[in-house]
């Protein structure tokens, strides 16, 4: 079955340490790749996106992420994290074309100040 | 301003009193979806919808109804709630399929 999963479910981290957060999906077409962050409490937000081209891609607040097609990932990094970086993090997927978007379980990360 | 306004924010309901969860976008978006988000299961599609009078099932449907009169709005039907319905409820739109998702605010759904 088509699946996105993330292998860290809480990651607790101190100001200014490195993150990454894995993200491996079992699709086998095209796909579109996605990190969503949602702060305590507030909706999902868009991170970055991958779609095409350069499979290392940045997004909002120091973010990026790098598509790696033969191991199906999508991991999540940042050099050096902050306070205001503890949220929920969901990686997403969904085949190219299609209007089917599974997403992760998501991973709780908790930046102690 | 673009955005996904979901009403109400916050629900408490008896087990059997019917509800519709309001969702209404203002970015002309064909594409529209509900998820609901529970603990350590991320988020599961429950309906979405391609245009007009058109829609379809996700993951987890049973249980809701939606309709798509308008092109701005998809709300969502619980006819007979349930306790397992309890849930956090997110409604979502976007333009294409290399598109983000914006999200509505979400909405607690209590049944007890």
């Amino acid at each position: 079955a088509q699946s996105v999963s993330q292998h860290n479910h809480h990651v607790i981290l101190s100001e200014a340490a490195s993150l990454e957060l894995g993200c491996n999906y079992s699709y086998g077409g095209t796909v579109n790749l996605f990190w969503y962050v949602q702060y305590p409490g507030q909706h999902l937000q868009l991170l970055l996106k991958y779609f095409s081209g350069d499979p290392l891609v940045k997004g909002i607040k120091g973010f990026e992420a790098e598509f790696i097609k033969s191991k199906f990932s999508f991991n999540l990094r940042k050099p050096s994290v902050q306070w205001s970086d503890t949220a929920e993090y969901f990686c997403a997927v969904n085949l190219y074309n299609n209007n089917d978007m599974r997403f992760g379980a998501g991973t709780r990360l908790t930046v102690k100040p | 301003e673009a955005q996904v306004t979901q009403n109400p924010r916050y629900l408490i309901t008896v087990t059997g009193k019917k509800l519709t969860v309001t969702c209404s976008q203002n970015m002309n978006h064909e594409y529209m979806s509900w998820y609901r988000q529970d603990p350590g299961l991320g988020l599961r599609q429950i309906y979405y919808s391609m245009n007009v009078e058109v829609t379809d099932k996700g993951d987890v449907p049973e249980g809701y109804k939606v309709s798509r009169k308008e092109k701005r709005n998809f709300p969502l039907i619980l006819e007979s709630p349930s306790p397992n319905q309890t849930s956090l409820y997110f409604c979502a739109t976007r333009d294409r399929s290399s598109s983000g998702y914006t999200f509505g605010s979400g909405t607690r759904l209590t049944v007890v």
